[in-house]
């Protein structure tokens, strides 16, 4: 049972462009919602986290957005670089034990 | 290099084999994560430590995986018997529990694991 929805599956940008990828959560329980990073042969690595006390968060160019009525959240990847281009997972968990719960992940691809 | 290490990276095994893997955390980190991930999917949690207790485990890890981390620090990923289905990456995280970015957890390189 995927506690997780992700899409798309995948996504091809052209450099400077907006990438966007959405997740979908059941589980109201969770309060922790990170976006992790992987490139091939590598372990995910933590992008952008936000709890569901605000709405949106912004690191450098990478946004989250939150909507906890519609237990929705997404990134933005904004001015994308060739260098953006990995696997990105949306992931959630409950702030008593941390276990992720991840999407199926989406890879972006972005063209230069 | 401070980060999480996981050896041996690649392991190849016949059908019917046991194999161990191995983590190291980040030295100060209290919790210890097992994720397992299949190509084109998500991790999938496995198992987890804080210091040397192991506090749950997955639905997923059959009676043929056992997981030990013996006095809080390294651990341990033992599978027993391997089957074909079993093929994955394995990966660990560690954790602080201490506060601080949201108990942020870090990725080791991972362990592909391949049963012919």
């Amino acid at each position: 049972q995927q506690q997780v929805k992700q899409s798309p599956q995948s996504l091809i940008v052209q450099k400077g462009g907006i990438s966007i990828i959405n997740c979908a959560y059941e589980n109201t329980a969770f309060d922790y919602f990170p976006w992790y990073q992987q490139f091939p042969g590598k372990g995910p690595a933590l992008l952008i986290a936000i709890r569901p006390d605000v709405s949106e968060k912004k690191e450098g160019r990478f946004t989250i957005s939150f909507n906890k009525s519609a237990k929705q959240f997404s990134l933005h990847i904004m001015d994308s670089q060739p260098g953006d281009s990995a696997t990105y997972f949306c992931a959630a968990s409950r702030s008593n034990d941390y276990k992720l719960s991840f999407g199926a992940g989406t890879t972006v691809t972005v063209r230069a | 290099d401070t980060g999480v290490s996981q050896d041996p990276r690649h392991k190849i095994t016949k059908r019917g084999q046991n194999v161990t893997f191995r983590c190291d955390p980040i030295s100060e980190h209290n919790r210890l994560y097992w994720y397992r991930q299949t190509l084109g999917q998500g991790p999938e949690f496995l198992t987890y430590f804080q210091n040397e207790a192991q506090l749950e485990k997955s639905r997923l890890l059959s009676d043929r995986f056992s997981a030990e981390r013996p006095k809080g620090s390294f651990s341990t990923l033992e599978i027993q018997r391997t089957e074909q289905g079993d093929s994955a990456m394995y990966l660990c995280a560690s954790s602080s529990t201490g506060g601080g970015r949201y108990n942020e957890q870090f990725f080791g390189p991972g362990t592909r694991l391949t049963v012919l």
